[in-house]
């Protein structure tokens, strides 16, 4: 099973909180889990990513949190800022492998 | 650094036209890729192609073709448009295919089939 399942769909935080975005994966053959930001009217880009060797991965207010036996792995923004305001995409490929996998995509709207 | 361009950024065409969306890169990234964002499907990848003269089907290929004759360049073409291929595409392209390398998309192309 190739699905990556993501949620919610769409996610309300007020400047200053903290946004929690999930993804969950089938295929245990995965070894490589990015996230990517899109704003209105671009390409998505490339924001943070991490291997299931390591539970955690942060990068300023961007954290990865990585369960391998729950076959999940999530999203935080802490602090979040208006200019957060994005539509995040998880997404998983395995090793020797072109091909990545994307979640249906969460649209966050921070508050002022 | 242009990186990737698509156009045209904005078409609207009849149902059973031809269309073709281009696509040109500055980096000489062996991989291009082509997407279609659909609300609540996220990307799915229609074609791919790992160098010049070599391409592949992706998830969703069935109305579309693809040709790569230079590796800068990597037009989609879809042969008679439908009401369904309404997407917005997004070309991209990698350095190289293997896991862990990022994807790099350009800004998309709007494409309505009325």
């Amino acid at each position: 099973q190739q699905q990556v399942k993501q949620s919610p769909q769409s996610l309300i935080v007020q400047k200053g909180g903290i946004s929690i975005i999930n993804c969950a994966y089938e295929n245990t053959a995965f070894d490589y889990f990015p996230w990517y930001q899109q704003f209105p009217g671009k390409g998505p880009a490339l924001l943070i990513a991490i291997r299931p060797d390591v539970s955690e991965k942060k990068e300023g207010r961007f954290t990865i949190s990585f369960n391998k036996s729950a076959k999940q792995f999530s999203l935080h923004i802490m602090d979040s800022q208006p200019g957060d305001s994005a539509t995040y995409f998880c997404a998983a490929s395995m090793d020797s492998s072109y091909k990545l996998i994307f979640g249906s995509g969460t649209r966050l709207l921070v508050r002022p | 650094d242009a990186g990737i361009t698509q156009s045209p950024r904005y078409k609207i065409t009849e149902t059973g036209r031809q269309v073709t969306l281009m696509c040109h890169q500055t980096w000489s990234h062996s991989y291009m890729f082509w997407y279609r964002q659909d609300l609540g499907h996220g990307l799915r990848l229609i074609y791919y192609s790992a160098a010049a003269d070599i391409t592949d089907k992706g998830e969703v290929p069935d109305g579309y073709v693809v040709s790569r004759s230079k590796t800068e360049n990597f037009p989609l073409t879809l042969e008679s448009a439908t009401r369904s291929q309404t997407s917005v595409y997004f070309c991209a392209s990698s350095e190289s295919g293997s896991s862990g390398n990022t994807i790099y998309f350009g800004e998309g192309s709007w494409l309505t089939v009325v």
